[in-house]
């Protein structure tokens, strides 16, 4: 079966745009995670849905980030003004239901680049 | 704090040799821990977790709770095994969430 996917893999904007990144779960997941990984970096945490509602969102930087799940599937994540220490690899993971044995799925990422 | 700690950047090793890549961490609660591979552009992936003590492609990992560690290691380096290795810690709060250590990336020389 199909994996994760996200898109676009790569993005670029300039200084202040607006941008959204898209991210396709397993089939069936109803938990979904977004990371966010920096230049030698390993991935930190962004935010969690479990369905559509946004059970954990303790690790969105700061009110120009903002992520929906509005059917329990597809998530966008949603970045306004960016700037360009928002320049990293974000990453979607999915997992289904079960606690923390049911390992998370990973997404091969977007690239976001911001002049 | 919830943190996890890899403190080798870079581990090149001959091939055939022992391979131990150091995790450790910092937790209040029970410890549930992951050991995921990122190979050459490909996505990341789990490799083994603690509670399964399985091993995968040769490589194992135990925890210590004593010493808060779960190192990965493998008695023989292949080369195909160069990658990056990422721990992660899955927070039981609900979210099980991952905290990631900066990951080590593992060289295997010919």
């Amino acid at each position: 079966g199909a994996g994760v996917s996200q898109t676009p893999s790569n993005k670029v904007t300039e200084k202040g745009k607006y941008v959204e990144l898209r991210c396709d779960p397993i089939s069936g997941h109803t938990a979904l995670y977004w990371y966010r990984q920096s230049l030698g970096q390993g991935p930190e945490f962004l935010i969690y849905f479990q369905g559509t509602g946004a059970a954990d969102d303790s690790g969105l930087p700061n009110d120009r980030f903002f992520a929906v799940r509005p059917e329990g599937s597809v998530s966008t994540l949603k970045i306004q003004r960016t700037e360009r220490g928002d320049s990293a690899v974000y990453l979607c993971a999915s997992r289904s239901s079960g606690g923390a044995l049911y390992e998370q799925f990973f997404g091969p990422g977007t690239r976001l680049t911001v002049l | 704090a919830q943190r996890v700690t890899q403190p080798e950047k870079l581990l090149s090793v001959f091939k055939g040799a022992p391979v131990e890549l150091k995790c450790n961490y910092s937790y209040s609660g029970s410890p549930e821990l992951f050991w995921y591979v990122q190979y050459s552009r490909q996505r990341l992936q789990l490799l083994l977790r603690h509670i399964s003590r399985e091993s995968i492609k040769g490589f194992t990992a135990d925890l210590n709770k004593g010493e808060t560690s779960f190192h990965l290691k493998k008695p023989f380096a292949q080369e195909e095994d160069s990658a990056m290795y990422y721990c992660a810690l899955s927070v039981a709060s609900g979210t099980y969430k991952y905290i990631f250590g900066t990951g080590t990336r593992l060289k295997v020389l010919a």
